[in-house]
């Protein structure tokens, strides 16, 4: 255990859908990421969320909606999604967000794997 | 021209070889350095951070060229535990410190 917890770990979900992801770490962390890692493609950051607050968005779809409730809690909700979405989505937390040497490594849940028909 | 370059490999190595990785990096901003690995189906691990006199963590050895823009990786004495996909990670000042992934380089250790 890592200390950050993705579930469900798989979702298979219609183009029509509508579903979640969540994550929740456990180490204290003031920020939080979602990733996507497609096949054959580096890591792709969509979100980040320092003490609550929305700080990134790197020109995500609007199909995708994170939700950051509080600091140890992260969504990703998931609508009207197409088959090229299917992908490994990755949450992680870092100590802080550009705040320093060693403050942004990154801790990573194991992921949720997408699969969108 | 990729922000953070890798030899995606396959690497194919012995046990007890040595392998090096080189990785590419195009900002000269970047401020932070890692290398973290991926084993198969699993998560990203940070496996060290990268220091411009460079590092050492039992077999892993790190290096930074800043001149050059390149970071590298040497493994001595491969493990077949080492078998994984190293990740080239690099923050920049003037991006609010996020980081970058390269593509990651495949490496197997053969017995």
């Amino acid at each position: 255990e890592t200390g950050v917890t993705q579930t469900p770990r798989h979702l298979v979900m219609g183009m029509t859908n509508k579903k979640s992801l969540k994550c929740e770490q456990h180490l204290g962390h003031n920020a939080m990421y979602w990733y996507k890692q497609s096949a054959k493609k580096p890591l792709e950051l969509m979100f980040v969320y320092s003490l609550e607050e929305r700080v990134e968005n790197n020109s995500v779809p609007s199909r995708f909606s994170p939700e950051c409730p509080n600091s140890s809690h992260l969504f990703l909700h998931l609508h009207t999604l197409q088959p090229e979405d299917s992908a490994l989505y990755l949450c992680a937390s870092s100590q802080d967000q550009g705040l320093g040497s060693g403050a942004n490594v990154l801790t990573f849940g194991a992921g949720s794997r997408l699969t969108v028909l | 021209r990729k922000e953070v370059e890798q030899d995606p490999g396959p690497f194919n190595v012995p046990e007890g070889a040595t392998v090096a990785f080189n990785c590419t990096y195009s900002n000269s901003a970047s401020q932070s350095f890692f290398w973290y690995r991926q084993d198969c189906r699993k998560e990203p691990k940070l496996l060290m951070s990268v220091y411009s006199s460079g590092n050492e963590d039992g077999r892993f050895t790190a290096q930074l060229n800043r001149a050059s823009q390149y970071i590298s990786l040497l493994i001595r004495d491969s493990k077949l535990s080492d078998s994984a996909t190293y990740l080239c990670v690099v923050s920049r000042w003037d991006a609010g410190n996020m980081l970058t992934f390269g593509g990651g380089t495949r490496l197997m250790v053969k017995p």
